[in-house]
């Protein structure tokens, strides 16, 4: 498997723009996470799905932020309208529930957004 | 969620043992003990993973004492590749259902490793 892939790797964009990140997960796993990942924030958990259901959104930072898994092979994270303090790395990760094990999540690339 | 806390910064030389320790007072029987190392401009990769006592594996060896209250990393021989950020995790497994899955990160300890 080629792991968490996540497309664009790069994206720069106006204020006011919608941006729309991507993220294929490792076939077979059940959980869906995203990250952004900032200087002063550190790794922030925005939202995950189990099953392609969203379980906890309580971490995206305001409505202007959404996501959605439409299938096991596929999840967008959409920011719209897009403002400055949106730039980050936005990370993607999947899982699989193993029983009797912990959390074993692998990350894709990521994608770095620039808004100016 | 346990919450834990760890060293901001190391630093090291290359060929030696580096130790990292978590603390996590309030660790839930259920939990687990997971670290994550990341690299400039990547994303984070799973090293290891406990619930008690002793795990090895060839990156890494993990020490949980018995009351699990902290947890230690142990590199063995680390070298200038081992400069990262190492998170420490604790919390609820996916055993029980969709909403106990979240995995949320600290601030982690940057290793510096110099020759």
């Amino acid at each position: 498997d080629a792991g968490v892939i996540q497309s664009p790797r790069h994206e720069v964009t106006e204020m006011g723009q919608e941006v729309t990140l991507r993220c294929k997960p490792i076939s077979g796993h059940d959980y869906l996470f995203w990250y952004r990942q900032t200087m002063m924030r550190g790794l922030e958990l925005l939202i995950y799905f189990n099953n392609n259901v969203p379980i906890d959104d309580s971490g995206m930072p305001e409505d202007r932020f959404s996501a959605k898994m439409p299938n096991a092979s596929f999840s967008t994270l959409k920011i719209q309208p897009s403002e400055p303090r949106d730039s980050a790395v936005y990370f993607c990760a999947s899982s699989f529930r193993d029983r009797g094990r912990g959390t074993e999540a692998f990350f894709g690339q990521g994608t770095r957004l620039t808004v100016v | 969620l346990a919450k834990t806390t760890q060293p901001i910064s190391m630093d090291s030389y290359e060929g030696q043992e580096v130790n990292i320790t978590c603390s996590h007072n309030n660790i839930a029987t259920n939990d687990y003990i997971t670290w994550y190392q990341q690299f400039p401009s990547q994303g984070p990769r799973f090293i290891i993973q406990g619930y008690k006592t002793k795990v090895t594996n060839e990156v890494a060896s993990l020490f949980i004492p018995a009351d699990r209250k902290s947890s230690t990393l142990s590199l063995p021989r680390v070298s200038l590749s081992d400069t990262a950020v190492y998170y420490c995790l604790v919390g609820i497994t996916m055993n029980y259902g969709g909403s106990q899955g979240n995995l949320i990160f600290g601030k982690g300890t940057k290793l510096s490793v110099k020759p």
